[in-house]
């Protein structure tokens, strides 16, 4: 399995272009998030799914739209990049489940996205 | 999803027992306690994870006492390799759908 996949690992964007970071696993998991790294802010929650066709907003879903039509891919798009959006890009996917009364919920997170917007 | 709170960095040296201490006053009966660890470039990774008592693995182990109110999170003589950002995350017992909320962390330094 190659678990979480992302492309690109770097970009640099001008103020207003768009683009669509990818995300993809091959662990047959429903759930999948994306979440922005600054310095010093830690991980933010960006939007998340909890199945194909069904998405949701996290922390700080401003200025960025998913679909989820595969169980396999979320590509997260930017629809007007700003420099506020500089970040660190980490794709996750996971599975919750229940075994003996204990939660196994575990993220296995891609390598990231090293986004610049000038 | 239970609030914490843990110190936002922590020094080290080479072969020291680490211990990372997390207080989520307001975890709610089904929480469990979980720890994440990311390296520099790269995205974080489950460790361990428990409810009350003790757990062990082979990279750490996790002390929660009777009240839950707190956890400790203890690395074995640490190497320079263990330098990372650690995570506590209280997770209710049917899992999160995806939409872990992740603090700042505490950021371990080891030194030789």
């Amino acid at each position: 399995n190659a678990g979480v996949t992302q492309t690109p690992k770097f970009q640099v964007l001008k103020t207003g272009q768009s683009m669509t970071l990818q995300c993809a696993q091959d662990m047959n998991h429903e759930y999948m998030s994306w979440y922005r790294q600054d310095p010093g802010m830690g991980l933010r929650l960006i939007h998340y799914s909890v199945g194909a066709g069904i998405t949701d907003q996290g922390e700080v879903p401003n200025g960025y739209n998913v679909s989820r039509s595969t169980t396999e891919d979320f590509p997260l798009r930017l629809l007007s990049a700003a420099p506020s959006q500089t970040s660190v890009y980490f794709c996750a996917s996971s599975y919750s489940g229940v075994t003996g009364g204990e939660s196994t919920d575990t993220q296995y997170f891609g390598p990231g996205t090293r986004l610049t917007v000038l | 999803l239970a609030k914490t709170t843990q110190p936002i960095s922590m020094d080290s040296y080479e072969g020291q027992e680490v211990n990372i201490t997390c207080s989520h006053n307001n975890i709610a009966t089904n929480d469990y306690i979980t720890w994440y660890q990311q390296f520099p470039s790269q995205g974080p990774r489950f460790i361990i994870q428990g409810y009350k008592t003790k757990v062990t693995n082979e990279v750490a182990s996790l002390f929660i006492p009777a009240d839950r109110k707190s956890s400790t999170l203890s690395l074995p003589r640490v190497s320079l390799s263990d330098t990372a950002v650690y995570y506590c995350l209280g997770l209710p017992s049917r899992g999160s759908q995806g939409n872990l909320i992740f603090g700042k962390g505490t950021k371990l330094s080891v030194k030789p």
